[in-house]
């Protein structure tokens, strides 16, 4: 197993652009989600997935959407980066809602200009 | 606000010694109490968590200590070793939502 997997590990962007966040795991887990880690903060939820088809906000969701149309797949897009958006983003999965292991991936660090 | 709160910001703790952070949360919904432990250009992975059914729960070097009544947990790391030198999260969770809420963390050195 890849276990979870995020893609890009390093982007750039310019105020205004927009771009998908990738995130993908291959252990069959119902539960999905992502945070944004800043210094001083500790991770904050942005928005998580209990199945395909079932999206809800977390603490921060402003600014970002989700889909999940499979099992595997929870990208996060930026519709129009934001300086504030400047952060480590973390995709995180687990077998479901009632199971507490949480698994995250490697990262993907984001800098708007 | 911030719903769980992480003490100290950074830690400097000799090889051999006891490391402790400690955590302090003020929702009393949460029932499970993880500590994730992450190294530089890493995801955090999950070392050690407790519910408050338990005091205290050991596994290996790690424990976590609970206190229910005053709403505060800690984690304890003995013998710490250079190795142990990583930034820690304590977390908390809502009953069956899933959601973590985490502390600022806390960044340990473990001196040789």
């Amino acid at each position: 197993n890849a276990g979870v997997t995020q893609t890009p590990k390093f982007q750039v962007l310019k105020t205004g652009q927009s771009m998908t966040l990738q995130c993908a795991q291959d252990m069959n887990h119902e539960y999905m989600s992502w945070y944004r880690q800043d210094p001083g903060m500790g991770l904050r939820l942005i928005h998580y997935s209990v199945g395909a088809g079932i999206t809800d906000q977390g603490e921060v969701p402003n600014g970002y959407n989700v889909s999940r149309s499979t099992t595997e797949d929870f990208p996060l897009r930026l519709l129009s980066a934001a300086p504030s958006q400047t952060s480590v983003y973390f995709c995180a999965s687990r077998f479901s809602v009632g199971t507490d292991t949480q698994y995250f991936g490697p990262g993907t660090r984001l800098t708007v200009l | 606000q911030q719903q769980v709160k992480q003490s100290p910001q950074s830690l400097i703790v000799q090889k051999g010694g006891i490391s402790i952070i400690n955590c302090a949360y003020e929702n009393t919904a949460f029932d499970y109490f993880p500590w994730y432990q992450q190294f530089p250009g890493k995801g955090p992975a999950l070392l050690i968590a407790i519910r408050p059914d338990v005091s205290e729960k050991k596994e290996g070097r790690f424990t976590i200590s609970f206190n229910k009544s005053a709403k505060q947990f800690s984690l304890h790391i003995m013998d710490s070793q250079p190795g142990d030198s990583a930034t820690y999260f304590c977390a908390a969770s809502p009953s069956n939502t899933g959601k973590l809420i985490f502390g600022q963390g806390t960044t340990l050195q473990v001196k040789p």
